[in-house]
């Protein structure tokens, strides 16, 4: 089946500092990811839509400036955190738009930002 | 705008006793229903889908979910639950934009 992957698995980052999450299909192309954040004990909130080889489409109250997507290849997709805070730290998931109409999701990132 | 339900925090059950774990939606035009299942610090892993078709749908690890269009809802279904069955539950809907339930934590008791 589809697999998606992500890297790291987990970080620890300082305060302001940023942090890179990458998502990548490994056999398959994938023109659409999605990526979502989860808190503690909460279900899965879409962040973002990233299309390939176009700007992201932002979900209404996340920061476009804080989390840059880019999606340069089909079978890419990064997250970066930009001047990450503690509340930032959350686990993130991405998910790949393959055939037949169904996402594919990662492993997930658990971010800690200290 | 689409929304979809779980009703129950936590479902406990028996090992060897049927489990359903409740999902209702609401969704515009024709549903794409979904069910996944989480394992504490893991991804999510793809159970089952509705997209058109027969309303019983079966999945993988012997799981299966009925849709039903008068009562909007698309509960998933074992008929006989394992102890590694436990964990966490989400329904989703939607196409492209899914959007997810809260998520039901299952129990499943030696």
């Amino acid at each position: 089946g589809a697999v998606v992957s992500q890297h790291p698995s987990w970080v620890i980052c300082k305060s302001g500092t940023s942090v890179k999450i990458e998502c990548r299909s490994l056999d398959f192309q994938a023109t659409t990811m999605f990526w979502y954040r989860q808190f503690p004990k909460q279900s899965l909130m879409l962040m973002a839509t990233s299309n390939e080889g176009s700007k992201a489409t932002y979900e209404q109250g996340v920061e476009k400036d804080k989390f840059l997507i880019n999606h340069a290849s089909l079978t890419l997709s990064t997250l970066t955190v930009t001047s990450a805070h503690p509340e930032d730290s959350s686990f993130y998931i991405c998910s790949a738009e393959g055939p037949p109409d169904e996402q594919f999701f990662g492993p997930g990132t658990r971010l800690t930002v200290l | 705008a689409q929304s979809v339900a779980q009703p129950e925090d936590q479902v406990n059950v028996a090992e060897g006793n049927p489990l359903t774990v409740k999902c209702t939606y609401s969704v515009s035009g024709n549903p794409y229903l979904f069910w996944y299942v989480q394992y504490p610090n893991r991804g999510l892993q793809f159970l089952l889908k509705y997209i058109t078709g027969d309303n019983l749908v079966k999945g993988s690890y012997g799981f299966e979910a009925e849709f039903n269009k008068s009562q909007t809802s698309f509960h998933l279904k074992k008929p006989s639950a394992l102890v590694s069955d436990s964990a966490l539950y989400f329904c989703a809907g939607g196409y492209q934009k899914v959007t997810f339930g809260i998520g039901t934590k299952l129990q499943v008791i030696p």
